[in-house]
């Protein structure tokens, strides 16, 4: 079955860096795209990062545009989150979500996601 | 961005009672449009794709509508493991995908 396990979260103080992993199975991360979303304490949902299916397109949210950096391994069917330059705002909790579209485009949606891992960012 | 705007923030409701859920986007997103339900201290879950379309495993009692800017998520008799928040998110004009705030369907 499909299970997506992220790690890597923890304390980190403003202006350094952390990353995130989330380790697949049940599927192969080569055929379906990948995205970040997070969400604050208490708060709602924020899309952060998309991987296509193939690594040809990387996307991001203008809020962690040049901070974040979305990867992957296919050998370890993992994909990554790249977090530099950290800021109090980007405290959250962290889920890796599987786009559904099949060896395509990204449709956009998430069909199956991880448990989330928490980032804190405090001095 | 699109923008999109749930209401009510929270809906208290018995169990039993319909539930009726709204969303409205800034601009059309078509059918572009899915629904998650969330439980406290556990990841979304996806319920509509869409606008209608039921995800896999996903009770007959949920249900999508609407098309353009306005939309609703409707649950037909509320099961207690139903209390929770839900989110609509939009996959018209991306990136950015967008998700709307939330309304949380507490036991009255």
């Amino acid at each position: 079955q499909v299970q997506l396990v992220e790690s890597g979260g923890g304390v980190v103080q403003p202006g350094r860096s952390l990353r995130l992993s989330c380790a697949a199975s049940g599927f192969t991360i080569s055929n379906y795209g990948m995205h970040w979303v997070r969400q604050a304490p208490g708060k709602g949902l924020e899309w952060v990062a998309v991987i296509w299916y193939d690594g040809s397109n990387k996307y991001y949210a203008d809020s962690v545009k040049g901070r974040f950096t979305v990867s992957r391994d296919i050998s370890k069917n993992t994909v990554y989150l790249q977090m530099n330059s950290l800021r109090a705002e980007d405290t959250a909790v962290y889920y890796c979500a599987r786009d559904p579209t099949y060896f395509y485009d990204s449709s956009g949606f998430f069909d199956f996601w991880g448990q989330g891992t928490l980032v804190t960012v405090s001095s | 961005e699109i923008v999109l705007t749930q209401s009510p923030a929270t809906l208290s409701l018995s169990p039993g009672e319909r539930a009726t859920l709204s969303c409205k986007a800034s601009q059309s997103v078509s059918s572009y449009l899915a629904w998650y339900q969330q439980k406290p201290g556990q990841a979304p879950r996806l319920l509509i794709y869409d606008a209608s379309n039921r995800a896999t495993g996903i009770p007959a009692r949920f249900s999508g509508s609407g098309s353009g800017t306005d939309f609703t998520l409707t649950i037909r008799s509320l099961e207690p493991e139903d209390f929770a928040v839900y989110y609509c998110q939009q996959r018209s004009n991306w990136p950015p995908l967008t998700f709307g705030g939330g309304t949380k369907v507490e036991i009255k």
